[in-house]
């Protein structure tokens, strides 16, 4: 069992739906990173977290440290949110771990 | 643009060869990561320096090694290719010293061992 799970591995939307991804874990990390990697291949920075809930315009993280839990959502999707999402956390030794990712793909 | 940057972009060599990938992070930054991304096993964590010195290792093979150098650029070198060392490799940039609270990706190495 990976330490780092991501659901659902793929997903398709409509343009306008909400969007949630989900990023479960079993190391005691120090901090979460959301990943954005598109088709190209660029991979960005999206959120890291080590407590509660940030915005950053369309997008929302969250964190649950006592239940190991993250979400990333999606408000009011468009398809230039499509791309690859990676959940990543180092574990005790600061070795990161990462979800195998969730590739998204909203429709127009 | 991250401010960090990869050479070169593409590199296609033989199986057996050996090459160079070089990385420079952001300017301050004293943390550069190492990443590989193959198809089957998605992005993995292989090295982690910060001001010169070795923090912490991942799956890196030991045909794989990586130094950092006085003015901070990073270069990984990897040895005898086998054809599934194929795969995009990423550095990554960081003002910490460890518990990955800031990652700055450069755009990648694409190699392709034939």
């Amino acid at each position: 069992k990976n330490e780092v799970e991501q659901s659902p591995q793929n997903l398709t939307a409509q343009e306008g739906e909400f969007i949630t991804i989900n990023c479960s874990y079993s190391v005691g990390i120090s901090a979460l990173h959301w990943l954005q990697q598109h088709p190209g291949g660029g991979i960005v920075s999206l959120f890291m977290l080590s407590s509660g809930k940030k915005k950053h315009g369309r997008l929302i993280a969250t964190i649950n440290i006592q239940e190991k839990h993250s979400s990333l959502h999606i408000t009011a999707s468009h398809p230039r949110d499509s791309a690859v999402y990676i959940c990543a956390a180092p574990n005790r030794d600061d070795k990161i771990i990462f979800g195998k990712g969730t590739r998204l793909h909203i429709l127009p | 643009d991250s401010g960090v940057t990869q050479t070169p972009k593409h590199l296609i060599t033989a199986t057996g060869q050996r090459v160079t990938l070089r990385c420079s992070p952001r300017s301050g930054d004293l943390s550069v990561y190492w990443y590989q991304q193959s198809l089957d096993q998605g992005l993995q964590f292989l090295i982690h320096y910060y001001n010169g010195e070795e923090r912490a290792k991942g799956n890196i093979l030991e045909r794989f090694s990586a130094q950092q150098f006085p003015d901070l650029h990073s270069e990984l070198n990897l040895s005898s290719l086998e054809l599934g060392d194929s795969a995009l490799y990423f550095c990554a940039s960081s003002p910490w010293v460890a518990g990955f609270y800031e990652q700055y990706f450069g755009p990648g190495t694409r190699l392709t061992v034939t």
